[in-house]
């Protein structure tokens, strides 16, 4: 069946640290991929997505490309603030509405 | 942009008695909801899949007994933990597909004492 592994946290990085968030997936046919961040207290928002292999999705600093070779949507940042720390899901999409998430990774960036 | 409220966004309550937690689509209609059940450090699990003005879809697994789900207008869905156990405290969130995209509620902390 169609799954989505994510790196485990906590990741604690410096502010304006290098990110990255790995995350892979198994899943049939073309799935759309995305990133979700959590902030404390609140809900769950987009972050980026990408719909097909070699897309790459971007949005307030961040971006995954879309790797169908080697089944991977890594999300990276180049220059942490303090404000990133959240909890970022990586999740897919194949068909219909149902999204299938990852464990979700903590970020903690330190000032 | 699309919101959804989701309420209480904690709750504690001893083991046997019912909890409902509500979402509300505040300024779109949603005619599809979607419940997510999550364990510490684990995915969030689809749960259950509410259409207004109809039965809900539940995951396998899922008791839909156990977890009522109400979608009786186009800005409200409801889940209801019946006879709540300790094994049942877990975070509990919703979603609304409004525009292409996703639209989460903040989320529900149940623990059941």
């Amino acid at each position: 069946g169609n799954s989505v592994t994510q790196m485990e946290g906590p990741v604690t990085l410096s502010e304006e640290a290098f990110l990255t968030i790995n995350c892979t997936y198994t899943a049939t046919g073309y799935p759309s991929l995305f990133w979700y961040v959590q902030y404390p207290g609140e809900g769950l928002q987009l972050l980026l997505k990408a719909t097909k292999a070699d897309d790459k999705g971007s949005n307030k600093g961040f971006e995954a490309t879309y790797r169908k070779e080697t089944t991977s949507f890594h999300l990276e940042k180049g220059s942490v603030q303090v404000s990133d720390s959240a909890v970022y899901f990586c999740a897919l999409r194949a068909g219909g509405f149902k999204t299938i998430f990852g464990a979700g990774t903590r970020l903690f960036v330190k000032a | 942009g699309a919101v959804v409220s989701q309420h209480p966004s904690w709750v504690i309550c001893k083991s046997g008695t019912s909890v409902k937690i509500e979402c509300r689509s505040l300024d779109f209609q949603a005619t599809t909801m979607f419940w997510y059940r999550q364990f510490p450090k684990q995915s969030l699990m689809l749960m259950a899949t509410s259409n207004e003005g109809s039965k809900a879809t539940y995951e396998q697994g899922v008791e839909k007994d156990k977890f009522l789900i109400n979608h009786a207008s186009l800005t409200l869905s409801t889940l209801t933990v019946t006879s709540a156990h300790p094994e049942d405290s877990s975070f509990y969130i919703c979603s609304a597909w409004t525009d292409g995209g996703y639209t989460f509620g903040s989320g529900t902390r149940l623990t059941v004492v």
